[in-house]
């Protein structure tokens, strides 16, 4: 089953802050986010495994609660290079082992303007 | 290599033609995926490489898709009987390893655009 990202679509003002959210159905060993730009291959941000632990990657973090299935994207203090389209990954609980076989998201396109 | 190459970026075919789409992936990565992702959608999974093995072909439609990884680099995903649905964008990934008890972080191609007229 795939996950269920919200927002559909975004557009901000450079500075401005987003959140992009992904919820699942299924218990989860791991959540990805990637970003893609138009014709360009997903570029990985971050990985969350269950735990319910948040990362950052400079103006760029996410949270993953296991219990509820969900990962949040925080974008803060947006750039113009962070325009693209935003997809979460996720991988089922498989015993502790991850495969990379992920199930995506539908994508959330996030347009920052100057 | 520095990253996952595939060939050819764009193929368009005729309905009822055979198509292979090459991916290199990155040197000493021993897991590889193919993934399509058609327009406006997320990448859907197809097949994963462990090493020369098939791991997991869950997600090939049909029998008119075929995957091999020979040597347990290079790998061809190979389509025959095209149909106009299979007009996507075929990606490859690579990861170190595909059994990971861990994070296993996947490095994606730019794809091959495929059109079936």
């Amino acid at each position: 089953q795939q996950p269920v990202q919200s927002p559909q679509a975004v557009i901000l003002r450079e500075g401005e802050d987003a959140v992009i959210n992904c919820s699942s159905s299924k218990a989860l060993y791991s959540v990805h986010w990637y970003r893609q730009k138009h014709g360009e291959a997903p570029v990985f941000l971050m990985i969350l495994l269950k735990g319910g632990e948040q990362k950052g990657h400079e103006k760029i973090s996410a949270s993953f609660n296991e219990k509820k299935q969900q990962s949040s994207l925080y974008l803060t203090a947006s750039q113009l290079s962070y325009s693209g389209t935003y997809f979460c990954g996720t991988e089922k609980n498989a015993g502790g082992t991850s495969y990379g076989k992920l199930t995506f998201g539908q994508g959330t396109i996030l347009t920052v303007h100057p | 290599g520095a990253g996952v190459s595939q060939t050819p970026s764009n193929k368009v075919t005729e309905k009822g033609k055979y198509v292979e789409l090459r991916c290199d992936p990155i040197s000493g990565h021993t897991a590889l995926y193919w993934y399509r992702q058609s327009l406006g959608q997320g990448p859907e999974f197809l097949i994963y490489f462990q090493g020369t093995g098939a791991a997991d072909d869950s997600g090939l439609p049909n029998d008119r898709f075929f995957a091999v990884r020979p040597e347990g680099s290079v790998s061809t995903l190979k389509i025959q009987r095209t149909e106009r649905g299979d007009s996507a964008v075929y990606l490859c990934a690579s990861s170190l390893r595909g059994d990971s008890a861990g994070a296993n972080v996947l490095t994606f191609g730019a794809g091959s655009r495929l059109t079936v007229l």
